[in-house]
């Protein structure tokens, strides 16, 4: 089985400017999570998607935001973006019964 | 509130020695009770897990956790580490049933001297 991929690995972008992160999930699992990690803050719950609903919610700003399709793919917008937003966006997929995967994540740098 | 606390922050052994890192868990109901170790450049990989039964679980590489609901606690273990251990771990919990949201700890530095 194929893991969890992500695109993109890499990201710079402009304060102010919006990005979209995507994520492609194990065949089969229909929940998909997505995280921020930081040297500060460690592994922070971003949302939980599940059969194209948002099952759960971390406690960020509304500028973040998720999507997930009916092929589990799942997305991660970011509005107006904020140096503070420089991150590791991860993403993972799991399935009752399991542990979460985690892809290797989109390395966003706001300047 | 839910939470995940780790006691190490950093560690650091020798190759062969023991090795112990403790978690404790703060949560309503019936959870369940992850570590994941991440090496450096590489992605979260899953260790071991403990959903229900026998405390006493067993990973990857050697690594075993013991779960003590009576302490809330998950404390990673190995008899005998191996440079290539050298990475950090971090303890997860979930609600039983959804593992679609974890709750991480801070994470524990492991550094092993060969």
């Amino acid at each position: 089985k194929a893991g969890v991929t992500q695109t993109p690995r890499y990201l710079i972008k402009t304060r102010g400017q919006q990005v979209t992160l995507s994520c492609s999930p194990i065949s089969g699992h229909r929940s998909v999570s997505w995280y921020q990690q930081t040297p500060g803050q460690g592994l922070q719950f971003l949302f939980e998607y599940f059969s194209e609903t948002q099952r759960n919610k971390g406690n960020f700003p509304g500028r973040f935001s998720g999507r997930q399709f009916s092929n589990s793919r799942s997305e991660m917008n970011v509005s107006t973006l904020e140096l503070g937003d420089s991150a590791l966006y991860l993403c993972a997929s799991s399935q009752q019964g399991e542990g979460a995967f985690f892809g290797q994540g989109t390395r966003l740098t706001v300047v | 509130a839910q939470s995940v606390s780790q006691h190490n922050h950093h560690v650091i052994l020798s190759e062969a020695a023991s090795l112990e890192l403790g978690c404790n868990y703060s949560y309503g109901g019936t959870v369940n009770l992850f570590w994941y170790v991440q090496y450096p450049g590489q992605h979260l990989q899953l260790l071991l897990k403990y959903f229900s039964g026998d405390p006493l679980v067993k990973g990857i590489k050697g690594f075993e956790a013991e779960f003590i609901k009576s302490k809330f606690s998950f404390n990673l273990r190995k008899p005998s580490v191996q440079w290539s251990d050298t990475a950090e771990y971090f303890c997860a919990a979930s609600h039983s049933g959804n593992t679609g949201k974890l709750i991480f700890g801070q994470g524990t530095t492991l550094q092993v001297k060969p």
